[in-house]
């Protein structure tokens, strides 16, 4: 298992409410990374943060949003939630050194809107 | 949207036997990646092969990749139950950019 964890493991909500996911960075690492997984899909990246900046963006709306602490922890909000928000958010950390990286997932939290 | 498409999309080997999955992706890269995942659950990082390389061995795993094709394989020899999962490629297109674009992966089933 990697040192990156996730809360809550599960999560059900209503359409149109708000969701706050967390994630904690494996110790060591600067740059965290979060990623929708809809069921039979692969990931796709939502945004990056680096060292609590936004640093890549993906085709995500504005209400998927993010923050990173300075001790490198990360959070992923979503407002108004909508059905096909339904999925397997995965977080990973990763630490930018130069040519090769590897980032480390955590187990994910599974949303279910309804 | 996804970078490409794994191929096929679920296989089914006998313990023992070899097991190949392919992955094709559409733009140009800097890295191409494998991840495996359990039951709906995190990824863990396989192996990693450059653009400029086309081959590259870890364990019981052989990577291919052949960037005029846009296309890469992956070879677990020797299969065991514990394999059993879906597999995915990635691919990172900037150097330093860590952003990877997942294709809709392989599902793998070892039977005993």
């Amino acid at each position: 298992e990697t040192g990156v964890t996730q809360s809550p493991t599960h999560l059900i909500k209503t359409r149109g409410q708000q969701v706050t996911l967390r994630c904690s960075s494996q110790s060591g690492h600067n740059t965290v990374s979060w990623y929708q997984q809809a069921l039979g899909q692969g990931p796709q990246f939502i945004f990056q943060y680096y060292r609590e900046e936004e640093n890549g963006r993906g085709n995500f709306p504005p209400r998927f949003s993010g923050l990173q602490f300075p001790n490198y922890s990360s959070e992923l909000n979503v407002n108004a939630l909508e059905l096909d928000d339904s999925a397997l958010y995965l977080c990973a950390s990763s630490l930018v050194a130069g040519v090769e990286y590897e980032q480390y997932f955590g187990p994910g939290t599974r949303l279910t809107v309804t | 949207s996804q970078q490409g498409e794994e191929d096929p999309q679920a296989l089914s080997i006998q313990e023992g036997e070899n097991a190949t999955m392919n992955c094709s992706y559409k733009t140009s890269i800097n890295n191409l990646q494998w991840y495996r995942q359990n039951s709906g659950r995190g990824l863990v990082h396989l192996i990693l092969i450059r653009s400029n390389e086309r081959e590259k061995h870890s364990g019981r795993l052989r990577v291919t990749l052949d960037t005029s094709k846009k296309s890469s394989s992956l070879l677990i020899t020797a299969s065991r139950a514990a394999d059993t999962a879906s597999y995915f490629c990635a691919t990172g297109d900037n150097f330093g950019n860590e952003k990877l674009t997942f294709g809709t992966g392989t599902r793998l089933t070892i039977i005993p």
